[in-house]
Protein backbone atom coordinates (compact mmCIF):
# COMPACT_ATOMS: atom_id res chain seq x y z
CA UNK A 1 0.00 0.00 0.00
CA UNK A 2 1.55 3.48 -0.96
CA UNK A 3 2.06 5.56 1.54
CA UNK A 4 1.92 9.74 1.68
CA UNK A 5 3.26 11.01 -1.07
CA UNK A 6 4.37 14.31 -1.31
CA UNK A 7 5.83 16.47 -4.19
CA UNK A 8 8.48 18.56 -4.83
CA UNK A 9 10.76 16.84 -2.42
CA UNK A 10 12.92 19.84 -2.56
CA UNK A 11 12.18 23.66 -3.38
CA UNK A 12 13.89 26.46 -3.66
CA UNK A 13 12.54 29.88 -3.80
CA UNK A 14 13.11 33.99 -3.63
CA UNK A 15 11.36 36.02 -1.47
CA UNK A 16 8.24 37.73 -2.39
CA UNK A 17 6.94 34.58 -5.06
CA UNK A 18 4.84 32.11 -4.57
CA UNK A 19 4.57 27.99 -4.17
CA UNK A 20 2.07 25.73 -4.18
CA UNK A 21 3.17 21.79 -2.84
CA UNK A 22 1.02 18.96 -2.97
CA UNK A 23 0.08 15.99 -1.24
CA UNK A 24 -1.41 12.42 -2.17
CA UNK A 25 -2.99 10.57 0.86
CA UNK A 26 -3.27 6.76 1.48
CA UNK A 27 -5.54 5.34 -0.60
CA UNK A 28 -9.22 4.85 0.95
CA UNK A 29 -8.18 8.39 3.68
CA UNK A 30 -10.12 11.08 3.46
CA UNK A 31 -8.72 13.66 5.51
CA UNK A 32 -5.59 15.80 5.62
CA UNK A 33 -3.35 17.77 7.46
CA UNK A 34 -0.85 19.77 6.73
CA UNK A 35 2.18 21.03 9.33
CA UNK A 36 5.38 22.97 9.38
CA UNK A 37 8.51 21.52 10.62
CA UNK A 38 11.81 23.91 11.70
CA UNK A 39 14.51 24.09 14.08
CA UNK A 40 13.50 26.78 15.92
CA UNK A 41 9.43 26.13 16.11
CA UNK A 42 9.49 22.07 16.23
CA UNK A 43 6.41 20.62 14.16
CA UNK A 44 3.28 22.95 14.00
CA UNK A 45 -0.29 22.15 12.40
CA UNK A 46 -1.44 24.65 9.92
CA UNK A 47 -4.47 22.92 8.47
CA UNK A 48 -6.75 20.02 8.21
CA UNK A 49 -8.86 18.85 5.27
CA UNK A 50 -11.92 16.37 5.36
CA UNK A 51 -14.45 16.46 2.51
CA UNK A 52 -13.44 19.05 0.50
CA UNK A 53 -13.73 21.63 3.37
CA UNK A 54 -11.19 23.06 5.92
CA UNK A 55 -12.43 21.90 9.40
CA UNK A 56 -9.25 23.36 11.35
CA UNK A 57 -6.81 25.92 11.11
CA UNK A 58 -3.14 26.70 13.23
CA UNK A 59 -1.77 30.56 13.64
CA UNK A 60 -0.54 31.08 10.71
CA UNK A 61 -1.08 34.09 8.49
CA UNK A 62 -3.55 34.05 5.40
CA UNK A 63 -0.57 34.09 3.32
CA UNK A 64 -0.92 30.07 4.04
CA UNK A 65 -3.51 28.32 2.22
CA UNK A 66 -4.85 25.16 1.06
CA UNK A 67 -7.39 23.10 -0.42
CA UNK A 68 -8.92 19.78 -1.03
CA UNK A 69 -9.76 18.14 -4.15
CA UNK A 70 -12.58 15.24 -4.59
CA UNK A 71 -10.07 12.17 -4.60
CA UNK A 72 -8.70 13.47 -1.41
CA UNK A 73 -5.64 15.35 -3.17
CA UNK A 74 -4.77 18.09 -1.33
CA UNK A 75 -2.20 21.46 -1.94
CA UNK A 76 -1.03 24.26 0.19
CA UNK A 77 -0.40 27.39 -1.08
CA UNK A 78 2.12 30.26 0.73
CA UNK A 79 2.35 33.86 -1.74
CA UNK A 80 4.23 36.59 -0.86
CA UNK A 81 7.03 34.12 0.36
CA UNK A 82 9.47 35.49 3.45
CA UNK A 83 12.64 34.20 4.66
CA UNK A 84 11.12 32.59 7.59
CA UNK A 85 8.93 30.17 5.40
CA UNK A 86 12.24 28.11 4.72
CA UNK A 87 11.34 24.89 6.62
CA UNK A 88 10.06 21.25 5.75
CA UNK A 89 6.55 21.04 5.33
CA UNK A 90 4.80 17.79 5.78
CA UNK A 91 1.12 16.32 5.36
CA UNK A 92 -0.31 13.69 7.16
CA UNK A 93 -3.24 11.22 6.07
CA UNK A 94 -6.06 9.30 7.97
CA UNK A 95 -8.95 7.38 7.21
CA UNK A 96 -11.09 9.32 8.92
CA UNK A 97 -10.97 12.64 11.36
CA UNK A 98 -9.63 11.62 14.98
CA UNK A 99 -7.87 8.65 13.76
CA UNK A 100 -3.99 8.35 13.82
CA UNK A 101 -1.63 10.22 11.14
CA UNK A 102 0.58 9.00 8.72
CA UNK A 103 3.39 11.78 7.28
CA UNK A 104 5.10 11.60 4.28
CA UNK A 105 8.31 12.61 3.61
CA UNK A 106 7.97 16.54 3.11
CA UNK A 107 9.14 19.08 0.92
CA UNK A 108 12.09 21.12 1.51
CA UNK A 109 11.42 24.41 1.07
CA UNK A 110 14.56 27.11 0.75
CA UNK A 111 13.46 30.89 0.64
CA UNK A 112 16.92 32.59 -0.64
CA UNK B 1 5.25 27.67 25.54
CA UNK B 2 5.02 24.11 24.83
CA UNK B 3 1.87 22.12 25.37
CA UNK B 4 3.63 19.84 24.99
CA UNK B 5 6.90 19.57 27.41
CA UNK B 6 8.86 16.59 26.49
CA UNK B 7 12.32 15.38 28.43
CA UNK B 8 15.09 15.03 27.80
CA UNK B 9 15.90 17.04 24.46
CA UNK B 10 18.92 15.07 23.84
CA UNK B 11 20.09 11.84 25.19
CA UNK B 12 23.24 10.12 23.99
CA UNK B 13 23.87 6.49 25.32
CA UNK B 14 25.66 3.51 24.96
CA UNK B 15 24.21 -0.02 23.07
CA UNK B 16 22.70 -2.29 25.61
CA UNK B 17 21.29 0.71 27.97
CA UNK B 18 17.66 1.15 28.58
CA UNK B 19 16.21 5.10 28.17
CA UNK B 20 12.81 6.46 29.26
CA UNK B 21 11.54 9.45 27.27
CA UNK B 22 8.99 11.74 29.05
CA UNK B 23 5.96 13.70 27.50
CA UNK B 24 3.94 15.99 30.06
CA UNK B 25 0.93 18.56 29.54
CA UNK B 26 -1.54 20.40 31.53
CA UNK B 27 -3.82 19.50 28.69
CA UNK B 28 -6.18 16.55 28.20
CA UNK B 29 -5.58 14.82 25.01
CA UNK B 30 -8.30 12.41 23.06
CA UNK B 31 -4.92 9.95 22.00
CA UNK B 32 -1.55 10.65 22.48
CA UNK B 33 0.75 9.08 19.19
CA UNK B 34 4.45 8.64 19.51
CA UNK B 35 6.35 9.59 16.08
CA UNK B 36 10.26 8.32 15.44
CA UNK B 37 11.74 10.82 12.16
CA UNK B 38 15.29 10.03 10.83
CA UNK B 39 16.69 13.17 8.79
CA UNK B 40 15.15 13.78 5.10
CA UNK B 41 12.21 11.86 6.06
CA UNK B 42 8.59 12.39 7.52
CA UNK B 43 7.26 11.24 11.20
CA UNK B 44 6.76 7.22 11.33
CA UNK B 45 4.01 6.37 13.60
CA UNK B 46 5.05 3.93 16.23
CA UNK B 47 1.94 3.70 18.63
CA UNK B 48 -1.67 5.56 19.14
CA UNK B 49 -2.51 5.05 23.18
CA UNK B 50 -6.24 6.43 24.10
CA UNK B 51 -7.34 4.94 27.18
CA UNK B 52 -6.02 7.10 30.83
CA UNK B 53 -3.29 3.80 32.02
CA UNK B 54 -3.26 2.34 28.71
CA UNK B 55 0.17 0.24 28.47
CA UNK B 56 1.50 -0.65 24.68
CA UNK B 57 4.55 -2.74 24.11
CA UNK B 58 6.42 -2.78 20.27
CA UNK B 59 8.79 -5.43 21.17
CA UNK B 60 11.48 -3.57 23.19
CA UNK B 61 9.64 -0.42 22.77
CA UNK B 62 7.26 0.56 26.31
CA UNK B 63 4.55 3.23 25.87
CA UNK B 64 2.40 4.17 28.64
CA UNK B 65 -0.49 6.72 28.57
CA UNK B 66 -1.02 8.53 32.25
CA UNK B 67 -3.97 7.95 34.18
CA UNK B 68 -4.97 11.31 33.44
CA UNK B 69 -4.28 11.30 29.70
CA UNK B 70 -2.09 14.67 30.00
CA UNK B 71 1.43 12.19 30.21
CA UNK B 72 3.12 10.12 28.10
CA UNK B 73 6.34 7.92 28.49
CA UNK B 74 8.64 5.90 26.26
CA UNK B 75 10.91 3.37 27.71
CA UNK B 76 12.99 1.53 25.55
CA UNK B 77 15.15 -1.58 26.85
CA UNK B 78 18.58 -2.61 25.24
CA UNK B 79 18.87 0.34 23.21
CA UNK B 80 20.61 -0.54 19.95
CA UNK B 81 22.38 1.99 17.02
CA UNK B 82 19.23 1.45 14.69
CA UNK B 83 16.98 3.30 17.41
CA UNK B 84 18.75 6.52 16.72
CA UNK B 85 16.62 9.27 15.73
CA UNK B 86 13.80 11.81 16.99
CA UNK B 87 11.31 10.59 18.78
CA UNK B 88 8.28 12.69 18.90
CA UNK B 89 4.69 12.92 20.85
CA UNK B 90 1.95 14.10 20.20
CA UNK B 91 -0.97 15.19 22.00
CA UNK B 92 -4.78 14.87 19.66
CA UNK B 93 -7.45 17.63 20.43
CA UNK B 94 -9.75 16.72 17.69
CA UNK B 95 -8.28 16.20 14.61
CA UNK B 96 -5.08 18.43 15.21
CA UNK B 97 -1.59 17.21 17.03
CA UNK B 98 0.38 19.22 19.37
CA UNK B 99 3.78 18.31 19.00
CA UNK B 100 6.60 17.86 21.62
CA UNK B 101 9.90 19.82 20.67
CA UNK B 102 11.10 16.37 20.33
CA UNK B 103 14.14 14.57 21.88
CA UNK B 104 16.76 13.38 19.83
CA UNK B 105 18.14 10.15 20.48
CA UNK B 106 21.79 8.88 19.68
CA UNK B 107 22.70 5.02 20.88
CA UNK B 108 26.33 4.54 20.25
CA UNK B 109 28.09 1.05 19.15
Amino acid sequence: KAGVTQTPRYLIKTRGQQVTLSCSPISGHRSVSWYQQTPGQGLQFLFEYFSETQRNKGNFPGRFSGRQFSNSRSEMNVSTLELGDSALYLCASSFERDQPQHFGDGTRLSIL
Amino acid sequence: TQLLEQSPQFLSIQEGENLTVYCNSSSVFSSLQWYRQEPGEGPVLLVTVVTGGEVKKLKRLTFQFGDARKDSSLHITAAQPGDTGLYLCAGAKGNKLVFGAGTILRVKS
